[in-house]
């Protein structure tokens, strides 16, 4: 069965660039989730799109922009990176936020490690 | 604000042991639970999830029941194998009269490695 397919799976930067990271959901799949995990840490929550709509925002800097395409897939662009961007980047996708579609699970892909030196 | 909270780890076990990693949650909805499991190097799986009170979710031997009155969602495996050793969240996400809901919010996750 297809996956979330994330590219690409590892990414070096230097300090004050930027970066572009993707995500293609699973076919049919119209919410994405984008997620951040610290060395040693849990997955924070960053943005997610319902519908190339934003539909939540957490703990995203605004140095950090996303959207979702027509295509569903969707880009996390990081600008003016810095050494606590360094981190494994996690897209998921879903089916919908409809409230009847209790209990819909993400389905996360294998993650884009960014190290920023 | 909605939170999930693991128990210290890491834990250490034998092959076929007993395992239980305990997680509670605070959440201001009625909120769906999962458990999730990541293996070295990948991305996260779903292991189990609950929606509802009293709901047990089970997979590959796990299982974790949903405690409205406790507020946990403990996981539990009567026999380990090496196999199992990964990192375990336990994660909730609001379901019907949140704001946030579709977001997952996790634990801190639990280090579980098994010995032959």
């Amino acid at each position: 069965a297809a996956g979330v397919i994330q590219s690409p799976r590892h990414l070096i930067k230097e300090k004050r660039e930027t970066a572009t990271l993707k995500c293609y959901p699973i076919p049919r799949h119209d919410t994405v989730y984008w997620y951040q995990q610290g060395p040693g840490q849990d997955p924070q929550f960053l943005i997610s799109f319902y519908e190339k709509m934003q539909s939540d925002k957490g703990s995203i800097p605004d140095r950090f922009s996303a959207q979702q395409f027509s295509d569903y897939h969707s880009e996390l662009n990081m600008s003016s990176l810095e050494l606590g961007d360094s981190a494994l980047y996690f897209c998921a996708s879903s089916l919908g936020l409809r409230r009847d579609r209790v209990g819909n699970e993400q389905f996360f892909g294998p993650g884009t490690r960014l190290t920023v030196l | 604000g909605d939170s999930v909270t693991q128990m210290e780890g890491p834990v250490t076990l034998s092959e076929e042991a007993f395992l239980t990693i305990n997680c509670t949650y605070t959440a201001t909805g009625y909120p769906s639970l999962f458990w999730y499991v990541q293996y070295p190097g990948e991305g996260l799986q779903l292991l189990l999830k609950a929606t509802k009170a009293d709901d047990k979710g089970s997979n590959k031997g796990f299982e974790a029941t949903y405690r409205k009155e406790t507020t946990s969602f403990h996981l539990e495996k009567g026999s380990v194998q090496v196999s199992d050793s990964a990192v375990y969240f336990c994660a909730l996400r609001l379901t019907a009269g949140g704001t946030s809901y579709g977001k997952l919010t996790f634990g801190q996750g639990t280090i579980l490695t098994v010995h032959p």
